[in-house]
């Protein structure tokens, strides 16, 4: 079964930085684009960040770009987000997920991590 | 901030049938890009419920059923079922903001 694991939340002061992590197994990581995805508790989801299989290209919401930064380490099947400069509306849960490839699929997102906790307080 | 237009709320009792609309535009769900559809229960990560506009992955039970129309998408669940309260999302992609886009939420409760 395919699992995606994130950690690296946790609570930061506004103007800081964090690097979320996102550990993937049991399927070819480096085949899949790999996204983030945010949702303020209580609140909808909103796509973040993606980047394709080898990392050559990259994808941000306006909300975010300037300040965030996608990347992979495929030898460690490992998606990274590198959040600097947070706001107080930058405070989410954060998922991982994998767009599809399943036949006719979309751009779509067939798997999702837990989810982690950032929270951007003083 | 949301493209994509959801009801809030949509309610009914077991067995019942009920649907959810989708509303985008010309650069999205128009383009035409595809709508899918993911279920959120309580405390959870969503869930791929369909893609592909009308596509279900294995293990989905085939009371869940999608469709598109133009700039909409609808989800559709028959014989509803205390275990389908949950919130329901559906998403896209849009031309215009280059982004994959969601819907606003819709929350399914059983009465």
């Amino acid at each position: 079964e395919v699992q995606l694991v994130e950690s690296g939340g946790g609570l930061v002061q506004p103007g800081g930085s964090l690097r979320l992590s996102c550990a993937a197994s049991t399927f070819t990581f480096s085949a899949y684009w790999m996204h983030w995805v945010r949702q303020v508790p209580g609140k909808g989801l909103e796509w973040v960040s993606s980047l394709n299989g080898d990392g050559s290209a990259t994808r941000y919401a306006d909300s975010v770009k300037g300040r965030f930064t996608i990347s992979r380490d495929n030898a460690r099947n490992t998606v990274f987000l590198q959040m600097t400069s947070l706001r107080a509306d930058d405070t989410a849960v954060y998922y991982c997920a994998r767009e599809s490839r399943l036949p006719v699929a979309e751009k779509v997102f067939d798997y999702w991590g837990q989810g982690t906790l950032v929270t951007v307080s003083s | 901030q949301s493209v994509l237009t959801q009801p809030p709320s949509v309610s009914g009792a077991p067995g019942q049938r009920v649907t959810i609309s989708c509303t985008g535009s010309s650069s999205n769900i128009g383009a035409p890009y595809d709508v899918n559809w993911y279920q959120q229960l309580p405390g959870t990560a969503p869930k791929l419920l369909v893609y592909s506009n009308s596509n279900r992955p294995s293990g989905v039970p085939d009371r869940f059923s999608g469709s598109k129309s133009g700039t909409s998408g609808s989800l559709a669940i028959s014989g509803l079922q205390p275990e389908d309260e949950a919130d329901y999302y559906c998403q896209s992609h849009d031309s215009s903001l280059r982004a994959y886009v969601f819907g606003t939420g819709t929350k399914v409760t059983v009465l």
